[in-house]
C-alpha cells in the first residue's frame, strides 16, 4: 500500500499562471512532511519540512501547506526556472526514514 | 559549508561485475542514508547509519549489498554482483539538525 500519493504526474504552465501540487499520504503517525526540488541528473533538493496540521512556510514563489491527510505545494507566479521534479515524502513518528512519492513534473513554459 | 559528497557520479559496468559507490556527509551530521532512485519514481531507503552502527537494513538486499560506515564518517555502499534490475541512481544522504535531510548528487549506474 502506497504512503505517498503525488499528483498529477506532470503539469505544463505557462510563466506566471499559477497552480498547486498536491501530496496525499497514510501514515500511523507523522513526524514530518517534506518537500524536495529534484533537477535532472541532481539529487533532491531540501524546500521544507511541515510538522503538523495548519503549518504553512513559504520560499520566494513557493508555499507549501499541510493537512491532516495532504500537502499542497502552491507554485505562484511561476517562472522557467522553477522547472524541476518535486518531491513529496513522510517520516513516521518510530522512524527517521523519508518514504517519497513518485513525484510531480513541472515545466513552465515563457 | 559543503554538502554531501558522492562519487564517482556515472558508472557503466557489465553484469556480474562488482561496483562500489562512496559518500561523505556533511561534517558533523552523525546520520547516513543510502536511498536508491529508479527512473520516474522517489528515492527509497536502502539502509540507514547513525554513527558506524547501521540501525535500518531492513530493505538492503543483502544477498549481493553490502555497506559499511567506518568511524562513522564516509560510507561505502558495494553491489556484488550486478544485476541488470540495479541501473538505477544512488543517493546518499546526511540528517542535520532539526531534522532536515540533505542530499548528494547521485551516482548513476547503469549494469549492461
Amino acid at each position: 500500500e502506497d504512503q505517498v500519493t503525488q499528483s498529477p504526474e506532470a503539469l505544463r504552465l505557462q510563466e506566471g499562471e499559477s497552480s498547486s501540487l498536491n501530496c496525499s499520504y497514510t501514515v500511523s503517525g507523522l513526524r514530518g512532511l517534506f518537500w524536495y526540488r529534484q533537477d535532472p541528473g541532481k539529487g533532491p533538493e531540501f524546500l521544507f519540512t511541515l510538522y503538523s496540521a495548519g503549518e504553512e512556510k513559504e520560499k520566494e514563489r513557493l508555499k507549501a501547506t499541510l493537512t491532516k491527510k495532504e500537502s499542497f505545494l502552491h507554485i505562484t507566479a511561476p517562472k522557467p526556472e522553477d522547472s524541476a521534479t518535486y518531491l513529496c515524502a513522510v517520516q513516521e513518528l518510530n522512524d527517521y526514514k523519508l518514504s517519497f512519492g513518485a513525484g510531480t513534473t513541472v515545466t513552465v513554459r515563457a | 559549508e559543503a554538502g554531501v559528497v558522492q562519487s564517482p557520479r556515472y558508472k557503466i559496468i557489465e553484469k556480474k561485475q562488482p561496483v562500489a559507490f562512496w559518500c561523505n556527509p556533511i561534517s558533523g551530521h552523525n546520520t547516513l542514508y543510502w536511498y536508491r532512485q529508479n527512473l520516474g519514481q522517489g528515492p527509497e531507503l536502502l539502509i540507514r547509519y547513525e554513527n558506524e552502527e547501521a540501525v535500518d537494513d531492513s530493505q538492503l538486499p543483502k544477498d549481493r549489498f553490502s555497506a559499511e560506515r567506518l568511524k562513522g564518517v564516509d560510507s561505502t555502499l558495494k553491489i556484488q554482483p550486478a544485476e541488470l534490475g540495479d541501473s538505477a541512481v544512488y543517493l546518499c544522504a546526511s540528517r542535520g539538525q532539526p531534522n532536515e535531510q540533505f542530499f548528494g548528487p547521485g551516482t548513476r549506474l547503469t549494469v549492461l
